[in-house]
């Protein structure tokens, strides 16, 4: 079955230190690969989206992530972080190919420490 | 520029009432339409999916059904609500990049 995973449900990193979020999918067909960042009490708002070329994707508010098509996998990464970046991260991915059914992982809460 | 429109924010019904979200997008057509629900600690999870008016697609069997009677306009109800129905419902629409969404409404069945 298709599905996507979000390793690490919470991850606590000091402000200004690198941080990896891990996501991986299962599928055996071409996929569209996004990333959404969620404030408290608020939708979902686009970090970045993988649909072909290039693998090394860069996204909003210094993001970005990578498509390792071998490892089934597209990481999100930032070299230093704020507190503001502290929400909760989801990683979605489109197996169809197109954009009429978009699956989300479970989520990551990003905890930034002063 | 596409806006989309979700309300209300805030919705505080008891067991057994009626329910309609409704969500409206503006500066585009023909888009693609969804709702998800949002549980604690459960991710989103798709209820509904619509590439046209009047076609509509379920992911989830439930207490929960959608229609679209206009290009822009989606709706999700529910004839009696059920305390499981509490979450946070998110609709979302997409034409050529990943699906935008709208803030939410914030449901709690009592």
């Amino acid at each position: 079955a298709q599905s996507v995973t979000q390793l690490d449900s919470q991850v606590p990193v000091f402000e200004e230190a690198p941080v990896e979020l891990r996501c991986n999918y299962s599928s055996s067909v071409s996929v569209y690969l996004f990333w959404y960042v969620q404030y408290p009490n608020q939708g979902l708002q686009l970090l970045l989206k993988y649909l072909s070329g290039s693998t090394l994707v860069k996204g909003i508010n210094g993001f970005e992530a990578e498509f390792n098509k071998s490892q089934t996998s597209f990481h999100l990464r930032k070299p230093s972080v704020h507190i503001s970046d502290t929400a909760e991260y989801f990683c979605a991915v489109s197996f169809s190919g197109g954009y009429q059914k978009v699956t989300f992982g479970t989520g990551t809460k990003l905890q930034v420490i002063p | 520029s596409q806006t989309i429109h979700q309300w209300p924010a805030t919705l505080v019904q008891p067991v057994g009432s009626p329910l309609s979200l409704e969500c409206t997008v503006e500066g585009t057509s023909n888009p693609n339409l969804y709702w998800y629900r949002q549980a604690a600690g459960r991710g989103l999870q798709l209820l509904f999916y619509s590439v046209g008016i009047g076609q509509i697609s379920s992911e989830v069997p439930q207490n929960l059904s959608a229609s679209r009677p206009q290009d822009r306009q989606f709706i999700l109800s529910s004839k009696k609500l059920l305390l499981s129905d509490s979450g946070f419902y998110l609709c979302a629409w997409s034409v050529s990049r990943g699906p935008s969404f709208g803030s939410g409404t914030r449901l709690t069945v009592v």
